[in-house]
Order: structure tokens, then C-alpha cells, then sequence
């Protein structure tokens, strides 16, 4: 079946700018992840989704950062007067069954340059 | 707090020679899930592995095999007659069952770098 896909691929976007992010998870899948991954560096957790709970928030690095998912389907992360700081991959991971056992399906990412 | 450490930075090896990758993490959670994912040139992460706390059975899959010691909190990742299509960056992650569960916490990844 279908993986986890992004979009869009690429973004680049000026300093102040609000940029959307979206994810569509594996279908069935009740976990759904974001990352931020800057260049060559490893994976910094953002935001995390599991059914109808509440997200877990902890991560985002600021209340620039905000994303909401739909049920148990698609996800938009959204920047807010976004700073160059910003510029970074941004991955989507979704998972199933019981939260914390199980592996992440990544999509391949958004790649987001603030000019 | 859980925290995965992956002390080697960047390998470079030679095609055919075995190599191993650390992983050593710390958690206080008697239940935990290891992982290891590879993400490749190409920049999409995939899964390789999944270890429960409670089987430290090690296992082998064709040149890959993993190394689970709960007594040194080590994950170890070996690659064995390396070949350059396994060239990538290699992330072991770790999630609790109860602290932070479903928060998985990665490691800074390692570079293998395999030479032909």
C-alpha cells in the first residue's frame, strides 16, 4: 500500500512568512510524528499524535510552531513567521497499534529554506 | 530522562570488511522498544529492527545482525562484508512504555561511508 508521502517537497519561502506543512500517514495508522532534522544532524522531536488524545506538544521550539491533525488522517504543520533558524527537513512519521512499540514509517520530507 | 547515545560520529570502510555500529542508551523504564532505522543519500528513513526490553535474543537477518545487552544498556548494529549501497547515516531510537511513552527518543546517527 501507499507510505507515508509530504508535501510539498520542497519549500522556500522569505523570512516572515507563514508556511504550511502537510503529511498524509499510512492509512490505519492512529500515531502520527513530526520531526525536524537540520543538515546533518539527527532527528529533533516536535509534535506527536495518537488518535483522539491530546497531542503531545513538547517539542515544538516555539508558539511559531503549531500543527493539528484530522482524526486519524492527515496532518498540517504550520510555521509562523518563519526565521532562518527555521530552515531544516521536516519529517512525518505515522505508526500503529500500541504507541510506543511499534516502528515509524517516515515520509520522505519537506525540505524548507527560509531565505 | 531517555537518551540514546551513538558515540562514533562518521565510519569509512572498505567493501567486505564487517563493521559495527554502537548504540548505548539510557532509560529507567523496565519496558522499552529499541530501534534501529537507516536513511540513506536518497533522505528517506526506513526501519530495520525492532527489540523488546525482555528478549535479548540477538538476531541475524542476511549480512545485518544486532547485539542486545541489557547489562551494558548496548544495541549494537553489525554489518557484515559491507557493501556500498550500505553507505548512509544509521539512527538507533528508543521508546518507553511508560515515562515518555510514544515520544521516541533517536540517537545523532553514524555516517558509514563503505569505499569500493
Amino acid at each position: 500500500g501507499a507510505g507515508v508521502s509530504q508535501s510539498p517537497s520542497n519549500k522556500v519561502t522569505e523570512k516572515g512568512k507563514d508556511v504550511e506543512l502537510r503529511c498524509d500517514p499510512i492509512s490505519g495508522h492512529t500515531a502520527l510524528y513530526w520531526y525536524r532534522q537540520r543538515l546533518g544532524q539527527g532527528l529533533e522531536f516536535l509534535i506527536y499524535f495518537q488518535g483522539n488524545s491530546a497531542p503531545d506538544k513538547s517539542g515544538l521550539p516555539s508558539d511559531r510552531f503549531s500543527a493539528e491533525r484530522t482524526g486519524e488522517s492527515v496532518s498540517t504543520l504550520t510555521i509562523q513567521r518563519t526565521q532562518q533558524e527555521d530552515s531544516a527537513v521536516y519529517l512525518c512519521a505515522s505508526s500503529s497499534g500500541v504507541r510506543y512499540s511499534y516502528e515509524q514509517y517516515f515520509g520522505p520530507g519537506t525540505r524548507l529554506t527560509v531565505t | 530522562a531517555q537518551k540514546v547515545t551513538q558515540a562514533q560520529t562518521e565510519i569509512s570502510v572498505v567493501e567486505k570488511e564487517d563493521v559495527t555500529l554502537d548504540c548505548v542508551y539510557e532509560t529507567r523504564d523496565t519496558t522499552y522498544y529499541l530501534f534501529w532505522y537507516k536513511q540513506p543519500p536518497s533522505g528517506e528513513l526506513v526501519f530495520l529492527i525492532r527489540r523488546n526490553s525482555f528478549d535479548e535474543q540477538n538476531e541475524i537477518s542476511g549480512r545485518y545482525s544486532w547485539n542486545f545487552q541489557k547489562s551494558t544498556s548496548s544495541f549494537n548494529f553489525t554489518i557484515t562484508a559491507s557493501q556500498v549501497v550500505d553507505s548512509a547515516v544509521y539512527f538507533c531510537a528508543l521508546s518507553e512504555a511508560y515515562t515518555n511513552a510514544g515520544k521516541s527518543t533517536f540517537g545523532d546517527g553514524t555516517t558509514l561511508t563503505v569505499k569500493p
